[in-house]
């Protein structure tokens, strides 16, 4: 079974703080994707890569980052974390064939006060 | 950008009634995928129905798609306590396999 494993279930920061929120798969999948969940208005895109080094914004990317220097890792980046990015971040990744779906991680719950 | 709308947003059932859940979409898809989120985890992938397909049976699942009317139906036959849930829909757009799209989703309470 594929496993996407986040490394932090709850998360709380203080505003300003750099946050790394980091994702792992083990299937070997091109596509990694991070997602952010607030009531009310569902799973928003924030950035997606489909290479190591390659990324593309989402729907929402304003005030965060990327990084993918590994297949396996896709690290989201607050560079000054705000009380407005208090949400569900979820990681998600699937492989590049036709028709994949999508294998999500359990989420970190993360609140920036 | 919002692509598919599930609809109701919430429903509530007694354990062994079937539950229906529909979603619509504004473009035309490749493929349409349903997803179930248990409270505060992630989204478990749950059938893909392909843009050719009219009907897909997964166990208790049941899954439609209209492509004519650009909307889907979720059918779970003799719910259980278990099920209860949020589920979503989500459909990535002609030409990619990246951008999924998701709903807001329709909470499910399956009362014992």
């Amino acid at each position: 079974d594929v496993k996407v494993t986040q490394s932090s279930r709850y998360l709380v920061k203080r505003t300003g703080e750099k946050v790394f929120l980091e994702c792992v798969q083990d299937m070997d999948h091109e596509n990694m994707f991070w997602y952010r969940q607030d009531p009310g208005l569902g799973l928003r895109l924030i950035y997606f890569s489909y290479d190591v080094k390659m990324k593309e914004k989402g729907d929402i990317p304003e005030g965060y980052s990327v990084s993918r220097e590994k297949k396996e890792r896709f690290s989201l980046i607050l560079e000054s974390a705000s009380t407005n990015q208090t949400s569900m971040y979820l990681c998600a990744s699937n492989a590049e064939t036709w028709n994949s779906p999508l294998h999500f991680g359990n989420g970190t719950r993360l609140t920036v006060t | 950008s919002q692509q598919g709308e599930e609809d109701p947003q919430a429903l509530s059932i007694q354990e062994g009634e079937n539950a229906t859940m529909n979603c619509s979409y504004k473009t035309s898809i490749n493929n349409l995928q349903w997803y179930r989120q248990n409270s505060g985890r992630g989204l478990v992938h749950l059938i893909l129905i392909r843009s050719n397909e009219r009907e897909k049976h997964s166990g208790r699942l049941r899954v439609t798609l209209d492509t004519s009317k650009k909307s889907s139906s979720l059918l779970i036959t003799a719910s259980r306590a278990a099920d209860t849930a949020s589920y979503f829909c989500a459909t990535p757009p002609l030409g990619s396999n990246y951008k999924l799209t998701f709903g807001k989703g329709t909470l499910l309470t399956v009362n014992p």
